[in-house]
């Protein structure tokens, strides 16, 4: 596609559910990052893809959170068991690397709300 | 630790004015650092990248400079407009997994007033 997808756009889940939520990048870019962002607040990294690599899972908050991605690809953060602080703009990237500079192509987000 | 300062407050100013962001960085050596624009309700937009051997980059109104010995870089806008009006994010590039990733630093709303 033209652009980075996210869905859904917006979830809204009962604290303890799981959830999972999907970003489509920007074909042939080779890295993926997901972000969560609080209302008001700047960018969390939370993981990142580059390749074949293993993926930099140092931001993750829990052993609640994981995320897969299935090649250069799809990828999709699942939420285990959610609380009510996970509420927040799940954003996904994703990058193409030019003379060694990742420059990011951002999604709309997907907004969670757990109630 | 690691840190990102940008100023959390809002910057208020009048159009035509030139608006002057602050990124401030204790601990990293980034190869680079961008700077993203975002808007309420939408991911960031990319708008700049300089990297450690370049003193300052241009784009149309946009300007950045980068000094690695003060560890900060400011970002300005000329003849600043309202539509210029939204949040700037910082972001540090450090080389990870064969790749680079990038953390962002909270971001400064800006408010251009007609």
């Amino acid at each position: 596609g033209a652009g980075v997808s996210q869905s859904p756009s917006n979830k809204v889940t009962e604290k303890g559910k799981d959830v999972e939520l999907r970003c489509d990048p920007i074909s042939g870019h080779t890295a993926l990052y997901w972000y969560r962002q609080r209302l008001g607040q700047g960018l969390e990294f939370l993981i990142y893809f580059q390749g074949n690599s293993a993926p930099d899972k140092s931001g993750l908050p829990s052993d609640r959170f994981s995320a897969e991605r299935t090649g250069e690809s799809v990828s999709t953060l699942t939420i285990q068991r959610t609380q009510q602080e996970d509420s927040a703009v799940y954003l996904c990237a994703s990058s193409l690397r030019v003379r060694g500079a990742n420059v990011l192509t951002f999604g709309a987000g997907s907004r969670l709300t757990v109630l | 630790s690691q840190k990102i300062e940008q100023n959390s407050e809002a910057l208020n100013i009048q159009e035509g004015k030139t608006a002057t962001l602050t990124c401030n960085y204790t601990n990293y050596s980034p190869a680079y650092l961008q700077w993203y624009r975002q808007d309420p309700g939408r991911g960031p937009v990319f708008l700049l990248l300089i990297r450690e051997n370049e003193k300052e980059k241009r784009k149309e109104r946009l300007k950045v400079t980068f000094d690695t010995t003060l560890k900060q870089s400011l970002f300005h806008i000329t003849a600043s407009q309202p539509a210029d009006s939204a949040t700037y994010l910082c972001a540090l590039a450090t080389v990870r997994n064969a790749g680079n990733m990038l953390t962002f630093g909270g971001g400064t709303r800006l408010m251009v007033k007609p």
